[in-house]
Parts: structure tokens; C-alpha cells; sequence
């Protein structure tokens, strides 16, 4: 069983709508959730962490988190063809990251 | 913020042969730096974490006389591919912690091994 699942996408949505993306984990022990963007052959950039349920608000972007369903989202508004990539769910358990395969997102402009 | 720098960014060789890639952590004393692997469309995956001082430990199914790892100083690790053949060819990444942010995990630029 995977520790992170993410829809691989690929999603679209037009420039200016708002894109959501979407992640479970498997392990309740899991502590700390972190979004990263990914551009083709570039490495992982750290967009939001979030530890404690609810929502965190960070300029366009948001994270929810809800520990009960063990799922972590990302909100992107007014989203921008600059935020197209491919978009990594990570979990960490103790030291260790637990990454997801990544949801690729295109925006339309 | 944190700035871990990782050389070189792209490295072919021949099969056979060894490949030593650098990470290192510019303003920031990194005790721990893990190493991470990426094939094509794939995620991320841990094969290592190094450790200043210390071995390093290998995931299981990570060869860990095949992927060398020394972290001999509290800003430097250093990962070497040795008799590297063709399914070694992937994106390698590392990654530190700086230790005054608990969430503050930054990753180097990567390198893109070819292997032929």
C-alpha cells in the first residue's frame, strides 16, 4: 500500500480558475504535510506545509488538511499558465518524506 | 531561506564507470541529508539518508556498495553511482534540513545522470 496517493492527472482548468488538488495518506502516525511544484526537469520547490487541521492561507494558494479522512488538499486561485507543473503530495513520518506520484496541472491561458 | 547546492546538474557516462555527485549546504549545518532517485513520470523515491559521522542508511533494495555515500563533513555529501549501467540513468536529487526551521527541508537542483 502506497504511504501517499495523488491522482496523476493530467488536470486542466482556464487561466484564472481555481485548481484543486488532492492527496490521502495511509499512515495516522503521519505528522506534517507539504505541497512542492515540480517544473520538467527541474527539482521539487516547497510551496505550503500544514500540520494542523484546517485550512492555510499563503497568496493563491491553500491547504486543508483533514487528519480524520487522512487527506491533504492544494487550492490554487486565479490560477496562472505559470503554475503549470506537476505538483507533489509529500508526507513525513518521523525524518523520512513519503512522496506522492505528483498531479500534472495545465493552465489554459 | 536555506540553499542546498548539488553538482553537477548533468553527467554522462560510460557504462562502467563511477559517477560522484556533490550536495552541499551553503549556509546551514545539515547533521542529515537524504538522496532521492526520479525516473521519468515517476515520484520521488528515497534511497538513502546520510549521515554526518556516521553510515549512511540504504533503503531496502538500494545496493549501498553500489550507491557510495559519505557525508564527511556538516556540509557535504557526496553520492557515487559506481559500475553505472544503463537503468542507473534517472534524476538525482538531494536534500537537506536546515535545523533552525523543523520544516524547513530544501532540495538541491538535481542531476540528471545518463548512463550509456
Amino acid at each position: 500500500q502506497k504511504e501517499v496517493e495523488q491522482n496523476s492527472g493530467p488536470l486542466s482548468v482556464p487561466e484564472g480558475a481555481i485548481a484543486s488538488l488532492n492527496c490521502t495518506y495511509s499512515d495516522r502516525g503521519s505528522q506534517s504535510f507539504f505541497w512542492y511544484r515540480q517544473y520538467s526537469g527541474k527539482s521539487p520547490e516547497l510551496i505550503m506545509f500544514i500540520y494542523s487541521n484546517g485550512d492555510k492561507e499563503d497568496g493563491r494558494f491553500t491547504a486543508q488538511l483533514n487528519k480524520a479522512s487522512q487527506y491533504v488538499s492544494l487550492l490554487i486561485r486565479d490560477s496562472q499558465p505559470s503554475d503549470s507543473a506537476t505538483y507533489l503530495c509529500a508526507v513525513n513520518i518521523g525524518n523520512q518524506f513519503y512522496f506522492g506520484t505528483g498531479t500534472s496541472l495545465t493552465v489554459i491561458p | 531561506g536555506a540553499v542546498v547546492s548539488q553538482h553537477p546538474s548533468w553527467v554522462i557516462c560510460k557504462s562502467g564507470t563511477s559517477v560522484k555527485i556533490e550536495c552541499r549546504s551553503l549556509d546551514f549545518q545539515a547533521t542529515t541529508m537524504f538522496w532521492y532517485r526520479q525516473f521519468p513520470k515517476q515520484s520521488l523515491m528515497l534511497m538513502a539518508t546520510s549521515n554526518e559521522g556516521s553510515k549512511a542508511t540504504h533503503e531496502q533494495g538500494v545496493e549501498k556498495d553500489k550507491f557510495l555515500i559519505n557525508h564527511a563533513s556538516l556540509t557535504l555529501s557526496t553520492l557515487t553511482v559506481t559500475s553505472a549501467h544503463p537503468e542507473d540513468s534517472s534524476f538525482y536529487i538531494c536534500s537537506a534540513r536546515d535545523p533552525r526551521d523543523f520544516y524547513g527541508y530544501t532540495f538541491g537542483s538535481g542531476t540528471r545522470l545518463t548512463v550509456v
